[in-house]
């Protein structure tokens, strides 16, 4: 079982911040690296997925970015709004387990207004 | 459009009862189907995944087994269930020819063994 460990398990973040956290994998054998988002009494909701070093992707006030050499990836929110309080899940996929997904335990944002 | 069901929503069971929950996939074919559970404070654990009727993948041993009897179809089962088997279980599906593996998720189940 690969270690997938996000951090910090979780945060409050006022309404207009802006925050970030992170997913951290062990870097062999890397293919893909999955966020998703999940709200509660929502199924998970796939946000990105990242495959070279270096990726930045964005999505609305959501972000990311991938290092694959040193196994981290972080995940941003700029001027954090109620609605984007949820579990943020990451996923790694490995060359050797391909189909298969690794979750870490998640972060979870809580935005006050 | 594809769309993704599990039923039942809720279930409590007692120790020692069987179990069977069913996840439903429409609008494609040949999907790839998972087995996830998410047990109190932890992340989701993949329990069993299937590219095929009649084809399961197994990741942890445990007191479920699965089953999948037509293409959209993936049932989770148990002969006894335990305590340990509460959770929130659910079902995902994907493209089998993404390389990415991009995972679609249903509503999930809640289950409380007592």
């Amino acid at each position: 079982i690969l270690n997938v460990e996000q951090s910090p398990q979780s945060l409050h973040v006022q309404e207009g911040d802006s925050t970030n956290f992170t997913c951290s994998f062990p870097s062999s054998n890397f293919y893909a690296l999955h966020w998703y988002r999940w709200e509660t009494a929502k199924s998970p909701e796939a946000l990105f997925v990242m495959t070279l070093n270096g990726d930045e992707k964005k999505k609305g006030r959501i972000s990311a970015t991938l290092n694959t050499k040193e196994g981290y990836s972080y995940l941003y929110i700029k001027g954090s709004q109620p609605e984007d309080s949820a579990t943020y899940l990451c996923a790694l996929m490995t060359t050797d387990s391909w189909g298969k997904l690794q979750f870490g335990a998640g972060t979870q944002v809580v935005v006050t207004p | 459009s594809q769309t993704i069901h599990q039923w039942p929503a809720t279930l409590v069971q007692p120790v020692g009862s069987p179990l069977s929950l069913e996840c439903t996939v429409e609008g494609t074919s040949n999907p790839n189907l998972y087995w996830y559970r998410q047990a109190a404070g932890r992340g989701l654990q993949l329990l069993f995944y299937s590219v095929g009727i009649g084809q399961i993948s197994s990741e942890v041993p445990q007191n479920l087994s699965a089953s999948r009897p037509q293409d959209r179809q993936f049932i989770l089962s148990s002969k006894k269930l335990l305590l340990s088997d509460s959770g929130f279980y659910l079902c995902a599906w994907s493209v089998r020819e993404d390389y990415y593996n991009e995972q679609v998720f249903g509503p999930g189940t809640r289950l409380t063994v007592l």
